[in-house]
């Protein structure tokens, strides 16, 4: 069966330390990938997606992402994080003609 | 260009009741998709409706409903409330091409109280 797993479920970072939340997925086929933020009590914001080519891939708010086919992976990553990323981030996937698949979520605190 | 707006933002409602969530997607946006958040299940695909059809289904029971209207807004129905039902429902609007590079769009949620 299709799944998306972050196998982190909680992280804690200090403010200006390099961030990197793992993603793994089982599809048949190299899916779609995606990864959204969610603040409290809001809904997800996009960061950035992958979808062919270039394998690094630059999103808002400083983030950037690398797609590695040999692992299954879409990690995403920050070289320095800010106190107001602290969130939860899910990872999703889809294939062509099929719903989102979206991780459990990495919860992020961010200590001051 | 405004984005994807869900109304009302908070409910509360009773075991037994119903009621339906409205959501207008972003302008051009075709396909609306619902999904349910609680803090055990995580993110629970409901329901995709493209074009005012139900184009895909998540495993819930029949008390939970949708219909999309001609200007592609979309409303989600769940009826016979149960306290498990207290979630944070969200919309997603999309372009709704088949092609797989389609990218949702969420909404803030609804967030439903069952008491």
């Amino acid at each position: 069966a299709q799944s998306v797993t972050q196998p982190d479920i909680h992280i804690t970072v200090s403010e200006g330390a390099s961030l990197e939340l793992r993603c793994n997925y089982s599809y048949g086929a190299t899916p779609y990938l995606f990864w959204y933020v969610q603040s409290p009590g809001q809904g997800l914001q996009l960061l950035l997606k992958y979808f062919s080519g270039d394998t690094l891939v630059q999103g808002i708010k400083g983030f950037e992402a690398e797609f590695k086919r040999s692992q299954s992976s879409f990690n995403l990553r920050k070289p320095s994080v800010h106190w107001s990323d602290a969130a939860e981030y899910f990872c999703a996937a889809k294939t062509s003609y099929d719903k989102v698949i979206f991780g459990p979520g990495t919860s992020l605190s961010v200590i001051p | 260009k405004a984005g994807v707006t869900q109304t009302p933002r908070y409910l509360i409602k009773t075991r037994g009741q119903q009621v339906t969530l409205s959501c207008s997607p972003i302008s051009g946006h075709r396909s609306v998709s619902w999904y349910q958040q609680t803090p055990g299940q995580g993110l629970q695909f409901l329901f995709e409706y493209f074009s005012e059809t139900q184009r895909n289904k998540g495993n819930f029971p029949g008390r939970f409903s949708g219909r999309q209207f001609s200007n592609s807004r979309s409303e989600m129905n769940v009826s016979t409330l149960e306290l498990g039902d207290s979630a944070l429902y969200l919309c997603a609007s999309s372009l709704g091409d088949r092609g797989g590079t389609d990218t949702q769009y969420f909404g803030p949620g609804t967030r439903l109280t069952v008491l």
